[in-house]
């Protein structure tokens, strides 16, 4: 099994672009999540998917948009870019007990 | 909103010596967790106790429960370097799987 993955690993962009964080997992977990994690804080909760078709709104939403069209896959979109959206990204998958973590995403947004 | 906080902030040990982190939380929780994170990588799970567990091991780890005070505690006996790593509490207050995240107890195992 891979696990959970994400792509890419490193982003660079400007103020006001857009574009998609990709997640997968294929260990058929119904729950998935995105959070943020930003120095000296723990992680904060972006979305939140309990399953294909549901999504929800963590602690941090405003500037991203989530859907979950399969049980494997969990994108995340960042609308219009801003230098506050600069941080790491991890995505998650859960069997309602422990989270399984991917390896991240290192964004700036200059 | 931050639920857990971790103390100490940092923590610097010798090799061999064993390694003490706190979380203390502010509500009820079904159980708590915690999780390592190397440098630049994802979070791993370690270990979790729930709220009518009272202590809980899994090989050198071993955490304890006090829901009377709403604290934990993470004990790593016999550091090793790989021991070397950012340790974290997540509680899970309302079984709705959101966990809440403490900021984390960064442990560096001087060799």
């Amino acid at each position: 099994n891979a696990g959970v993955t994400q792509t890419p690993k490193f982003q660079v962009l400007k103020t006001g672009q857009s574009m998609t964080l990709q997640c997968a997992q294929d260990m058929n977990h119904e729950y998935m999540s995105w959070y943020r994690q930003d120095p000296g804080m723990g992680l904060r909760l972006i979305h939140y998917s309990v399953g294909a078709g549901i999504t929800d709104q963590g602690e941090v939403p405003n500037g991203y948009n989530v859907s979950r069209s399969t049980t494997e896959d969990f994108p995340l979109r960042l609308l219009s870019a801003a230098p506050s959206q600069t941080s790491v990204y991890f995505c998650a998958s859960s069997d309602f007990l422990e989270q399984y973590f991917g390896p991240g995403t290192r964004l700036t947004v200059t | 909103s931050q639920q857990g906080e971790e103390d100490p902030q940092a923590l610097s040990i010798q090799e061999g010596e064993n390694a003490t982190m706190n979380c203390s939380y502010k509500t009820s929780i079904n159980n708590l967790q915690w999780y390592r994170q190397n440098s630049g990588r994802g979070l791993v799970h370690l270990i979790l106790i729930r709220s009518n567990e009272r202590e809980k091991h899994s090989g050198r780890l071993r955490v304890t429960l006090d829901t009377s005070k709403k604290s934990s505690s993470l004990l790593i006996t016999a550091s090793r370097a790989a021991d070397t790593a950012s340790y974290f509490c997540a509680t899970d207050p309302d079984s709705n799987y959101q966990l809440i995240w403490g900021a984390g107890t960064k442990l560096i195992i001087k060799p």
